[in-house]
């Protein structure tokens, strides 16, 4: 079966430190999405592309965090300086069509120090 | 904006026992999924319903859509430790990409 790559799959590091999350998303898919998941704040939705366009990115905190799509096969997620209230899992998502759901990538758990 | 509403949040049944999860939306929806997340796991899509009184059914938990109520609803019958699990419901609109997900419910299921 297709499926969503995330790397890495678990990530602690200080505060202060560049965090860069990769994602992989299924061959073909056009549309990839970045999603935050806390205990407190539960799945928030922090940006999303279409054909590697950038279409939202509302729910990002914009001073340190950036996404982008350098290719089709490739989607980043960095965050400069990190920040110890960053901790959580991140997960990328792939859709294609409009009916179709989105694949879930298994995530990356981001530990903050 | 869509705001997806679920409830309960958290859910405690027995083994055995039916039980239905609820999902209610702010304005049209043309599509709504299911998820199931495992705890420290990914989200697994469970049911895509694209139409006005939709059902699917796996096994033990069968889901339906009432877009005139804005309500989709998850039933399960019979249940069994194995379905404990924190079940997302996401509403789309016919236009754009975007998923709303509701706040989730977690479900643990006692012997």
């Amino acid at each position: 079966d297709a499926r969503v790559t995330q790397t890495p799959r678990h990530k602690v590091t200080e505060m202060g430190q560049e965090v860069t999350m990769r994602c992989q998303p299924i061959l073909g898919h056009n549309t990839v999405f970045w999603y935050r998941q806390t205990m407190m704040q539960g799945l928030e939705l922090l940006a999303y592309f279409r054909n590697r366009a950038p279409l939202d990115d509302s729910g990002m905190p914009k001073d340190r965090f950036s996404a982008e799509m350098p290719d089709a096969t490739l989607a980043t997620l960095k965050i400069q300086p990190s920040e110890p209230r960053d901790s959580a899992v991140y997960f990328c998502a792939s859709g294609l069509e409009q009916t179709q759901p989105q694949h879930f990538g298994d995530g990356t758990r981001l530990s903050i120090l | 904006e869509l705001k997806v509403e679920q409830n309960p949040l958290f859910l405690s049944m027995q083994e055995g026992k039916n039980y239905t999860i609820y999902c209610n939306y702010s304005t049209t929806s043309d599509r709504l999924y299911w998820y199931r997340q495992d705890p420290g796991k990914s989200l697994e899509s469970l049911f895509v319903l694209l139409s006005n009184g939709a059902v699917k059914q796996e096994g033990r938990l069968m889901a339906s859509l009432d877009t005139k109520a804005r309500l989709s609803t998850l039933h399960i019958t019979a249940a069994v430790h194995d379905l404990s699990a924190t079940y997302f419901c996401a509403g789309k609109r016919y236009t754009g990409n975007q998923f709303y997900f509701g706040t989730g419910t977690s479900l643990t299921v006692i012997p």
